[in-house]
């Protein structure tokens, strides 16, 4: 069972490249979502999608865009990277009955 | 003031300790609360899932919920190392699919 699937698993960024990081999800959920892990900030949201065609802000979207591309794949961008965005990056996804979000494995990503 | 509120530790007991995990909360239209464990490098998986106040056991966890004094609780009983993991409190609002998460507390369980 793959579940949710993110890719790449590392990278290393120079400040103003940047990247698409790709999730997906073979569980049939209509919601997906990106988030952050900072150390003593826990998991803050960027973007969720509720359903296909639709997305929305989370906590701290500055900086990122996303792309609900179907209903399996949701990607994050980051156009412009910053030192800031040294993070890593968790995929999740919910279906309707209970909501219970489903991570991926994660992309430590570092800027420098 | 953060919404959820969890000591981050370290928190370490010997193997056979029970443990006792908390996150306080402020907003009382939180309905859903769950814990997931993360081990080192990995994302989080759920590990308690429950509705409004009450208890709800699995095996050695137990999930407990007080609402009058918005505090949540997560009991180990004969922790082991494999125990030893990160553990976030989540919680929701009915009819809001987005969670508000707690910082984690990192457990330590040394044999």
């Amino acid at each position: 069972n793959a579940g949710v699937t993110q890719t790449p698993k590392f990278q290393v960024l120079k400040t103003g490249q940047s990247m698409t990081l790709q999730c997906a999800q073979d569980m049939n959920h209509n919601s997906m979502y990106w988030y952050r892990q900072d150390p003593g900030m826990g998991l803050r949201l960027i973007y969720y999608s509720a359903s296909e065609g639709t997305t929305d802000k989370g906590e701290v979207p500055n900086g990122y865009n996303v792309s609900r591309l179907n209903k399996r794949e949701f990607s994050l961008r980051l156009e412009s990277a910053a030192p800031s965005q040294t993070s890593v990056y968790f995929c999740a996804s919910s279906g309707i009955a209970k909501n219970i979000q489903y991570f991926g494995a994660g992309t430590r990503l570092s800027v420098l | 003031q953060k919404e959820v509120e969890q000591d981050p530790g370290p928190l370490s007991v010997p193997e056979g300790a029970i443990v006792s995990l908390n996150c306080t909360y402020s907003n009382s239209a939180f309905q859903y609360f769950m814990w997931y464990r993360q081990y080192s490098r990995k994302g989080p998986e759920l590990l308690m899932y429950t509705y409004s106040s009450g208890n709800k056991e699995d095996g050695r966890f137990t999930a407990q919920v007080d609402k009058s004094s918005k505090y949540i609780s997560l009991f180990i009983r004969d922790s082991q190392p494999s125990d030893s993991a990160t553990y976030l409190c989540a919680m929701r609002k009915t009819g809001f699919q987005k969670l508000v998460f707690g910082t984690g507390t990192r457990l330590l369980v040394s044999p």
